[in-house]
């Protein structure tokens, strides 16, 4: 199956910075990768699809200024969550699919982000 | 206002015995559906899925059943092994390309030795 991976896998950061996670897809062209947030005990959360070279789709209620999303290659997706605050604190998880797999998602084994 | 529900926050099975985990949706124009199994730590994987044309896709000791008329999804794992403790979410898609998914809360399956 196709892998995934995501970097860094666990963060703590304080008040005000900004953290960059990474999303890469290893062996297979992501033509699409999506972000992913979740909260204890409760469903992934999507907050925005992107494609390769293209401008990422946020979902409603998710801040594109606050949440930068992108997709510069088709094996490369960053998420840089900017100003953080402890607010920001959660799970944060990536996948990818391409033409090959059409039918299926392939997700990072997410990172956690703790805003201090 | 969610769209796809899992109403049992956690499930107790014993080892070989059936775990049976429910799911319901509420958009009528969703057409695809899966089932992911996630670990903690870990991102979901994939495990299962089914379309609106059909009723039932067996997969191993997986089986999912699709009811459209009552927009009721289950999945079926038989007999049941301590390995298949972790939290399983439904998902589901209004495309039969399955890119845009509303996942559901999750059920946490626990199965006793």
């Amino acid at each position: 199956g196709a892998v995934v991976s995501q970097h860094p896998s666990r963060v703590i950061c304080k008040s005000g910075t900004s953290v960059k996670i990474e999303c890469r897809s290893l062996d297979f062209q992501a033509t699409t990768m999506f972000w992913y947030r979740q909260f204890p005990k409760q469903s992934l959360m999507l907050m925005a699809t992107s494609n390769e070279g293209s401008k990422a789709t946020y979902e409603q209620g998710v801040e594109k200024d606050k949440f930068l999303i992108n997709h510069a290659s088709l094996t490369l997706s960053t998420l840089t969550v900017t100003s953080a605050h402890p607010e920001d604190s959660s799970f944060y998880i990536c996948s990818a699919s391409s033409g090959v797999y059409k039918n299926e998602q392939f997700f990072g084994p997410g990172t956690r982000l703790t805003v201090l | 206002d969610q769209q796809v529900k899992q109403n049992s926050p956690s499930l107790s099975v014993q080892e070989g015995r059936i775990s049976i985990l429910n799911c319901d949706y509420t958009n009528s124009m969703f057409d695809y559906f899966l089932w992911y199994k996630k670990y903690p730590a870990e991102g979901p994987t994939f495990l299962i899925s089914i379309s609106s044309i059909k009723d039932k896709n067996e997969d191993g000791r997986f089986t999912v059943f699709l009811n459209k008329s009552a927009k009721h999804l289950s999945l079926h794992i038989v007999p049941s092994q301590p390995g298949d403790s972790a939290v399983y979410f439904c998902a589901a898609s209004p495309d039969l390309n399955g890119q845009n998914f509303v996942f559901g809360p999750g059920t946490r399956l626990s199965v006793l030795p």
